[in-house]
């Protein structure tokens, strides 16, 4: 199977601007879930969805959205941009079978804000 | 709320040898799962070890293996033989469906360091 899939890899945006990244998970996979991880926070929970739902939210500005369509893919937004957004982002998918919620990661979009 | 404490932020260890990780946390949730990660200079996040809280047997993954004690909330990744690729940053993560997801929290991390 392939793996978790991740576009753009690197994106340069300015301050401002608004941005959207893609996640495709693994082939039947339903839950996507988004993380941000910078040097000084580290690994931060964004949000997940499933089913085309948003399950669950970190504490992130409303600045931060995302969605997830029927084909499982997901979708994150990021409007007005600011300096601190700069970071690795990063898309886990998870089976959600009854003892199986592992998740496994995409390699990442780096954003840096300008 | 969960927390995840990595103890060591960096360690380093000689090729062949054997190192253990440090990783405590906190849950007041029954039903949990604990995950070692991996993740290289690459910067992709590559699953080293999972362990069921209800599993009181240690899991193992080849050269890689956890010490789970339950009661002090501890769980160690031991590494054996160590091999240069090993070099990474190690993320102890903890999940429950608690908040109607499996969220995942992590630590800090440790980054290792495997010398020839």
């Amino acid at each position: 199977k392939a793996g978790v899939t991740q576009t753009p890899r690197y994106l340069i945006k300015t301050r401002g601007q608004q941005v959207t990244l893609s996640c495709s998970p693994i082939s039947g996979h339903r839950s996507v879930s988004w993380y941000q991880q910078t040097p000084g926070q580290g690994l931060q929970f964004l949000f997940e969805y499933f089913s085309e739902t948003q399950r669950n939210k970190g504490n992130f500005p409303g600045r931060f959205s995302g969605r997830q369509f029927s084909n499982s893919r997901s979708e994150m937004n990021v409007s007005t941009l600011e300096l601190g957004d700069s970071a690795l982002y990063l898309c886990a998918s998870s089976p959600t079978l009854a003892g199986d919620e592992t998740q496994y990661f995409g390699p990442g979009t780096r954003l840096l804000v300008l | 709320a969960q927390t995840v404490t990595q103890s060591q932020p960096e360690m380093s260890v000689q090729e062949a040898e054997t190192v253990t990780l440090s990783c405590t946390y906190d849950t007041s949730e029954n039903n949990y799962y604990l995950f070692w990660y991996k993740q290289p200079p690459s910067r992709q996040m590559i699953l080293v070890i999972r362990q069921e809280a209800y599993k009181q047997q240690n899991a193992t993954e080849n050269r890689f293996s956890v010490n789970f004690q339950k009661a002090a909330k501890s769980f160690s990744l031991k590494i054996s033989d160590s091999q240069l690729g090993d070099t990474a940053m190690y993320f102890c993560a903890s999940a429950s469906p608690g908040a109607g997801s499996y969220q995942l929290t992590f630590g800090k991390g440790t980054k290792l360091s495997v010398i020839p």
